[in-house]
């Protein structure tokens, strides 16, 4: 079974600094994918970005970046400029290449944006 | 715009009182899912239908049963809630698999209420 690891519970930046949420995953199989996914409060959930595990390069979403690092299964998310509309619970997950099983779920990350 | 929607937004129901909690959409994907999000913590998938086909996780309580009588809605059946069931349900959509980035659509969510 594979599982997704968030280990900051929260994280707080000033408005216009860059922050960095971390994400680590495990799993046997060699074809998925991730995404980060943003849920404001009391508002759906929307993905901010997505990696196919087979691409080398970081995928990037004007201020959204990540550091993708398949040996290590790591999958960190990086904001830049950050505004006060990025303020919400973040959520790494896994999700299978060639199935259409659901996605697993980090625990989140709560973001907070001083103005 | 293309949607998922969830109805109700908020439920309550009593103790052991069976609910039915709604989602359509307007994408035309052919995959649903359904997650249980309870307070504080990561979404986590009851079942999915890729078509007519349904797929039951292997811990989904037999209490928890789906519906899809079309493409375009998915219905969510607790047949005796308990007050464990409290939660946020998530209804998401996605097209076949490799198709889209297996992105995932999420509605914003009923939350239910047990009494």
């Amino acid at each position: 079974a594979q599982t997704v690891t968030q280990s900051q519970p929260e994280m707080s930046v000033q408005e216009a600094e860059t922050v960095t949420l971390s994400c680590t995953y495990d799993t046997s199989e060699s074809d998925y994918y991730l995404f980060w996914y943003k849920q404001p409060p009391s508002r759906q959930m929307i993905l901010v970005i997505r990696q196919e595990a087979y691409k080398q390069q970081n995928a990037t979403e004007n201020r959204f970046s990540v550091n993708f690092q398949k040996a290590a299964k790591s999958f960190s998310l990086k904001i830049s400029d950050s505004q006060l509309g990025d303020a919400a619970m973040y959520f790494c997950a896994y999700g299978p290449g060639g199935g259409a099983d659901g996605l697993t779920f980090g625990k989140g990350t709560h973001l907070i944006i001083q103005p | 715009d293309a949607m998922v929607i969830q109805n109700p937004r908020y439920q309550v129901t009593q103790f052991g009182k069976p609910v039915t909690l709604s989602c359509s959409q307007t994408l035309n994907h052919n995959v649903m899912y359904w997650y249980q999000q309870k307070s504080s913590q990561a979404p986590k998938l009851l079942f999915h239908y890729y078509d007519k086909d349904f797929n039951n996780e292997a811990d989904t309580p037999d209490n928890f049963q789906s519906r899809r009588p079309n493409t375009s809605f998915c219905f969510l059946d607790i047949r005796s809630p308990g007050l464990g069931d409290a939660a946020m349900y998530l209804c998401a959509t996605s097209r076949p698999p490799r198709q889209g980035g297996n992105e995932q659509f999420f509605g914003p969510g009923t939350r239910l209420t047990v009494l």
